[in-house]
């Protein structure tokens, strides 16, 4: 079945600068791969996500890339800001839907 | 507008009692997912539930666990026998059909066993 490895487990920054969180996916039938941001005592919110016949996305400060080869995708936020520190947790899935893979989290934390 | 509902919010039982978690998934959603967050860990899969198909069950820990989706809608998360280890948070999840996509989380339930 689908292994997803997410690092780093933590990632600290300052105001304004970028933040990057990368995760390699085992199952090359993968094909959907979001990312969720969860703040304390709430559920995971989708914040991007990318299909696999798309090699980058972008949303204002927030980019995802993918490498199908390498089975990697990485998750981009620059000009982080206090708000941003949360959870972020990456995913994968078949095209076929069903079981969503979550990676282990990374606990970003914004320093003003 | 209405959001995935989870009931309790939170949770205390003993060793040895069972305990049922409800999940109210938004209206019309067929895709319906159970999550278990274990303190400072990640969404650890647990039930997957998709129209009339049957479950995805992979993800339950033991035969303890058990989930079930009456009407389409609701769904129950009974866990038997309860022990420390099943303390935890869990989330309930939906989506509006089987496929990929957005899925919608509830705030989850808290469990602690005691």
């Amino acid at each position: 079945g689908e292994n997803v490895e997410q690092h780093p487990s933590t990632l600290s920054v300052q105001e304004g600068d970028s933040a990057v969180i990368k995760c390699t996916y085992s199952d090359s039938a993968s094909n959907y791969f979001p990312w969720y941001k969860q703040e304390l005592g709430k559920g995971p919110q989708l914040i991007i996500d990318i299909r696999s016949n798309v090699g980058e996305k972008k949303d204002q400060r927030i980019a995802v890339t993918l490498n199908k080869t390498a089975k990697h995708f990485s998750l981009h936020i620059t000009e982080t800001q206090p708000e941003d520190s949360a959870v972020y947790f990456c995913a994968a899935i078949g095209n076929q839907g069903g079981k969503l893979i979550f990676g282990q989290g990374t606990e970003l934390s914004v320093k003003p | 507008g209405a959001g995935v509902s989870q009931s309790p919010s939170n949770k205390v039982t003993e060793k040895g009692k069972d305990v049922e978690l409800r999940c109210d998934p938004i209206s019309g959603h067929t895709a319906l997912y159970w999550y278990r967050q274990s303190l400072g860990q990640g969404l650890e899969f647990l039930i997957y539930f998709q129209g009339n198909s049957a479950p995805d069950k992979s993800g339950l820990p033991s035969d303890r666990f058990s989930a079930e989706r009456t009407g389409g809608s609701v769904s129950t998360l009974t866990i038997q026998r309860t022990q420390q280890e099943d303390s935890a948070v869990y989330l309930c999840a939906s989506r509006p059909d089987g496929g990929t996509g957005e899925l919608f989380f509830g705030e989850g339930s808290r469990l602690t066993v005691l």
